[in-house]
């Protein structure tokens, strides 16, 4: 049972168009984090958010993590070619781990 | 400055044998932490050590053991491989043993069980 729901499992769209991940829960986290993960490759870390609310850019990428603390998303604009690859969100409580969602299979074509 | 390394990349076993994967942790690091992602599914938590005691173990059978060496390095054993065992074998490194501290990830072992 996966703790955090990721959506879409899988988008593919044109380079230059902008897309939307969301990652949803029941629960709590005190942060969360979003990777990014190519084939073959460990995910790589791209932001952590821990304040309810907070909004981060990272160049063409801004993340939210919602007011409750309980969901987040990416939003990537004009995407490009190099912005392909498996997104995942993991959130952590009070403790030692990371629950990850499924992931969101992202494609964008030239 | 040297990431996370997993040793070996990849690996075949036959069901019924053991495995072992090892992985050195960024320098600083004392926390390490393996995860389990089966193809088209996210990282699952296996285990977590920091300052080389067990602080945390997921929903894993027995046949999955770990520890952590006194250089913070670590290693997965996997004994009575079953063919669900297939995998890739993430290593994660982070400062601190609270889930919340960033992890950094190696490349992964991937895992054939034939």
């Amino acid at each position: 049972t996966q703790l955090l729901e990721q959506s879409p499992q899988f988008l593919s769209i044109q380079e230059g168009e902008n897309l939307t991940v969301y990652c949803n829960s029941s629960s709590v986290f005190s942060s969360l984090q979003w990777y990014r993960q190519e084939p073959g490759e460990g995910p790589v870390l791209l932001v952590t958010v821990v304040t309810g609310g907070e909004v981060k850019k990272l160049k063409r990428l801004t993340f939210q993590f919602g007011d409750a603390r309980k969901d987040s998303s990416l939003h990537i604009t004009a995407a490009q070619p190099g912005d392909t690859g498996l997104y995942l969100c993991a959130g952590a409580k009070d403790d030692y781990k990371l629950s990850f969602g499924a992931g969101t299979t992202v494609t964008v074509r030239a | 400055d040297a990431g996370v390394t997993q040793s070996p990349t990849h690996l075949i076993k036959t069901r019924g044998q053991q495995v072992t994967l090892r992985c050195s942790p960024i320098s600083g690091h004392k926390s390490v932490s393996w995860y389990q992602q089966v193809l088209g599914q996210g990282p699952q938590f296996i285990f977590q050590y920091y300052e080389k005691e067990e602080r945390g173990r997921g929903n894993f059978p027995d046949r999955f053991s770990a520890r952590q060496f006194p250089n913070y390095s670590s290693e997965l054993n996997v004994n009575a491989l079953l063919l669900g065992d297939s995998a890739l074998y993430l290593c994660a490194s982070s400062p601190f043993g609270q889930g919340w501290a960033e992890a950094f990830f190696g490349q992964g072992t991937r895992l054939t069980v034939v």
